[in-house]
This record gives C-alpha cells, structure tokens and sequence, in this order.
C-alpha cells in the first residue's frame, strides 16, 4: 500500500520559533509537493520539488523553505512562524509523468 | 495563474437525491482530476479526464470534461452518506508537473 506519511498530525508553535514539517513517501516518486489549506482557498502550492536538492516556488512561497536531501524526504521550514502561517500543512508526491498525486494526512499547525 | 472555480462552496442535501458539482475555468487544462476528502486525511484522486467532451462513470459518479477543455462537472446520482466529504478539481497545464487546485465543495449529505 503506497504511502505518503508527515511527521505530525497537530502542531502548535509560538510566533518566531523555527518550524520544521517534514514529509516521506515510500513510492520512489521524483515529484513532491507542499500545499497549504484554509477554508474557501482550496489548496495552494507553497513549493515543489522535482528530484533531489531541487525545488521550485509556488503560488505562496513568502514565509517559508524546503529542503530535499534524499528522494523520499521533503520537508517544508517556516524561518520564524507567524500567526497568519496557521493552517492545514499538505504533503504530496506524484511519479515523473503521472499526473496523479498522493497525499499524506495533512499537519495541523496553529501558530499563536 | 491559473484559477479554478468551483460550485457551489457548500451543499447539503438529503439522501437519495442527486446533485452537480461544478469546476469552471477561462484556462485551458490538458487534464483534469476530481478528489475527495474526508475529515482528517489528505485527497484522495477519484478521476482524471483527459480529453474534451469525456465522461467517466464511477459507480453513482458521473465525471464530465467540457468539450473546450476548461470546465468540469461532477454528478452524483442518488447521493448517500458516504458520499459526505470535501470535493476538489485540479488541472493540469501541459507537461506542468503542478495542479491548479479549485476552492472545493464541502458536501454533506444527511440521512
């Protein structure tokens, strides 16, 4: 059974700390993703990542970081969390061609 | 950007009736996937249609492409409880690896 897992379900930070969230697939996948999620938004790419120390901006990089040192790692860094960076934290990785993604069960973070 | 509307935000209704779920663009999409999901997990893909005017039948769920390749319909037939979950669309352009999420629809669907 493929799996995408994130390192943690809930999260609850205080503003200015350095966060890390971190994401492994067990699919071998090239692509990996980053979103965030907040009601009446959908889900909007903060970075993504199409092989091994490469990455790419997405809608809504401001804020944050990635890092992808090995093929089934991609972390998302906040430098210094601010209130407005609470949301739900999505991770997904698709094959090189298939457009199918898979998701993992999300990080809730709550920045107060 | 590309952006992806979606409609309605939010539906309820009762089981047994039928509903439409709709993902309009002015972008044209090579693809385009339906997701659903349900509270605490991450999406799960139902479908991808590929080319204009395709439909696609998953049990009670009706998938259709608009023939210009920039809109898409989601039809429930007979909705059930278990259909209750959030319902994404996401294109994609060309060769892009990425998506272009819609806003979702929040179904809920009472007994």
């Amino acid at each position: 059974d493929v799996k995408v897992t994130q390192s943690s379900r809930y999260l609850v930070k205080r503003t200015g700390e350095k966060v890390f969230l971190e994401c492994v697939q067990d699919m071998d996948h090239e692509n990996m993703f980053w979103y965030r999620q907040d009601p009446g938004l959908g889900l909007r790419l903060i970075y993504f990542s199409y092989d091994v120390k490469m990455k790419e901006k997405g809608d809504i990089p401001e804020g944050y970081s990635v890092s992808r040192e090995k093929k089934e790692r991609f972390s998302l860094i906040l430098e210094s969390a601010s209130t407005n960076q609470t949301s739900m934290y999505l991770c997904a990785s698709s094959s090189r061609l298939a457009g199918k993604q898979y998701f993992g069960p999300g990080t809730r973070l709550t920045v107060t | 950007t590309q952006l992806l509307e979606q409609s309605p935000q939010f539906l309820s209704i009762q089981e047994g009736e039928n509903l439409t779920v709709y993902c309009n663009s002015s972008s044209v999409f090579s693809s385009l996937q339906w997701y659903r999901q349900e509270p605490g997990e991450g999406p799960v893909l139902l479908v991808t249609v590929v080319t204009g005017g395709e439909v696609k039948k998953l049990k009670r769920l009706t998938f259709q492409f608009g023939d210009a390749r920039k809109d898409s319909s989601l039809h429930i037939t007979a909705a059930q409880p278990g259909d209750t979950g959030l319902y994404l669309c996401a294109g994609a352009a060309g060769s892009a690896r990425q998506l272009t999420f819609g806003s979702g629809t929040q179904l809920t669907v009472l007994p």
